[in-house]
């Protein structure tokens, strides 16, 4: 069911640009992230995560950008494409010696055709 | 190797009724987590298990309680439901309990109070 996002920003991008969506987290201790792609319907998937001794990390046409300065993480993706239209987590790791993440909010992500 | 497998996959209750949420991790995976997800406020963590012990826990009332088995499965209960606890339950999976392990999760419960 849909129960994700009614109040989400929403980024539109037309087919075959490139879509960058944000993530500012909250903890400067924070050195784990992932980012999460949620379909309607669907629990969140795994796209990608970075480490806090990296600034950039690549998969397939998926690539995380982490800048620990101002506490940001971005994902950008090459080519939308419409399958690509989902609601985008990142999460971050505390490093408090205990297991537990924090999700940001969410950006929908809608391609235009 | 199959996912993160829950059930039910929705679920419709009366206000005062108790409910229980099952969840089967990835095979090898000892570490389950459950979430609350709703529209206002994004996936809020509500516990976690490992080795049949809870070891993290969210701020969520006595309502909601979970236990693991020695199969590493998870249940989640909540009882006497209240509107507000209308939502999708994900559960997520990890090899280990601690920070820096992907999680994993499964497509959720959504449960209706009505």
């Amino acid at each position: 069911g849909e129960s994700v996002g009614l109040h989400l920003p929403t980024l539109s991008v037309q087919e075959g640009d490139n879509s960058i969506i944000n993530c500012a987290y909250s903890n400067s201790a924070s050195d784990y992230f992932i980012w999460y792609k949620q379909e309607s319907g669907k629990g969140p998937q795994f796209i990608i995560d970075i480490r806090s001794n990296m600034d950039k990390r690549q998969g397939q046409r998926v690539t995380v950008l982490l800048n620990k300065t101002v506490k940001h993480l971005s994902l950008q993706i090459a080519a939308t494409q419409p399958g690509d239209s989902a609601v985008y987590f990142c999460a971050e790791s505390i490093a408090s010696g205990t297991y537990k993440y924090i999700f940001g909010t969410g950006t929908r992500l809608k391609v235009l055709a | 190797k199959a996912g993160v497998t829950q059930t039910p996959r929705y679920l419709i209750k009366t206000r005062g009724q108790q409910v229980t949420l099952s969840c089967s991790p990835i095979s090898g995976h000892r570490s389950v987590s459950w979430y609350q997800q709703t529209p206002g406020q994004g996936l809020q963590f509500l516990f976690e298990y490992f080795s049949e012990t809870q070891r993290n826990k969210g701020n969520f009332p006595g309502r909601f309680s979970g236990r693991q088995f020695s199969n590493s499965r998870s249940e989640m209960n909540v009882s006497t439901l209240e509107l507000g606890d209308s939502a999708l339950y994900l559960c997520a999976s990890s090899f280990r309990d601690r920070a820096n392990e992907k999680l994993f999760f499964g497509s959720g419960t959504q449960l209706s109070v009505l």
